[in-house]
């Protein structure tokens, strides 16, 4: 099956500091996007990917699609203590389940970031 | 602006037991799926639905069923409970099921099997 290996697996940094996490796959994806998990909630997207070397920002979050479609990264500028969490890349294909088109989002391991004052 | 709701937020079985997870979402969402969380391992789909009374097995769908007889809510079933399903349990939905700009997911269930 699609895999997606996601790195760095845990990151400390100081307040202020940049991120920077990234993801890789074998497999081409069709859209690409990035999802911010807080302690005990459910992922939130942040930032969507929909074209091959597609440049997005959102806020102080830049992500990008990578050129041949099986990677993409995402910066975090001048980071803040809210910035806290588990960083989630997904990679989406369209599959057909009984008729219907349908975008499968494969799942990288995650990111968890710590940010000290 | 419930979005999506899971209950129960936590859980504990014994091996064997049997439990439903329910979710229910008041976004008029097409599209509804189950995950797993587990350390190490990012999200890993269960089941999923495209639409009201269809279920597909997904990536990890042993040991669970599903049901979706109303469009709102997404049900998953764990007939005989083992401690390889502890875990926390997600619920998604989407608009779409293409361009469907990300799914909106629950605050999850977690479950301890022992």
């Amino acid at each position: 099956g699609q895999q997606l290996n996601q790195s760095p697996q845990s990151m400390f940094i100081q307040e202020g500091e940049d991120v920077s996490m990234n993801c890789t796959s074998s497999s081409i994806f069709n859209t690409w996007l990035w999802y911010k998990q807080d302690p005990g909630e459910g992922p939130v997207l942040l930032i969507a990917l929909y074209k091959a070397g597609e440049l997005t920002s959102n806020g102080r979050l830049t992500a990008q699609f990578g050129i041949t479609r099986k990677d993409s990264f995402l910066n975090i500028s001048a980071s803040i203590p809210s910035d806290v969490g588990i960083y989630f890349c997904a990679g989406q294909t369209y599959t057909n389940a009984g008729g219907t088109s349908y975008g499968k989002l494969t799942f990288g391991q995650g990111t968890i970031l710590t940010v000290h004052p | 602006n419930a979005g999506v709701t899971q209950t129960p937020k936590f859980r504990v079985l014994k091996t064997g037991q049997s439990m439903t997870l329910l979710c229910a979402q008041d976004m008029n969402h097409e599209y509804m799926y189950w995950y797993r969380q587990d350390p190490g391992m990012g999200l890993r789909l269960i089941h999923y639905s495209v639409g009201e009374g269809t279920t597909a097995k997904g990536e990890v769908p042993d040991g669970y069923n599903v049901s979706r007889l109303k469009k709102q809510n997404f049900l998953l079933g764990l007939e005989s409970a083992a401690p390889s399903q502890t875990s926390v349990y997600f619920c998604a939905s989407s608009i779409t099921g293409i361009n469907n700009y990300g799914y909106t997911f629950g605050s999850g269930t977690r479950l301890t099997v022992v």
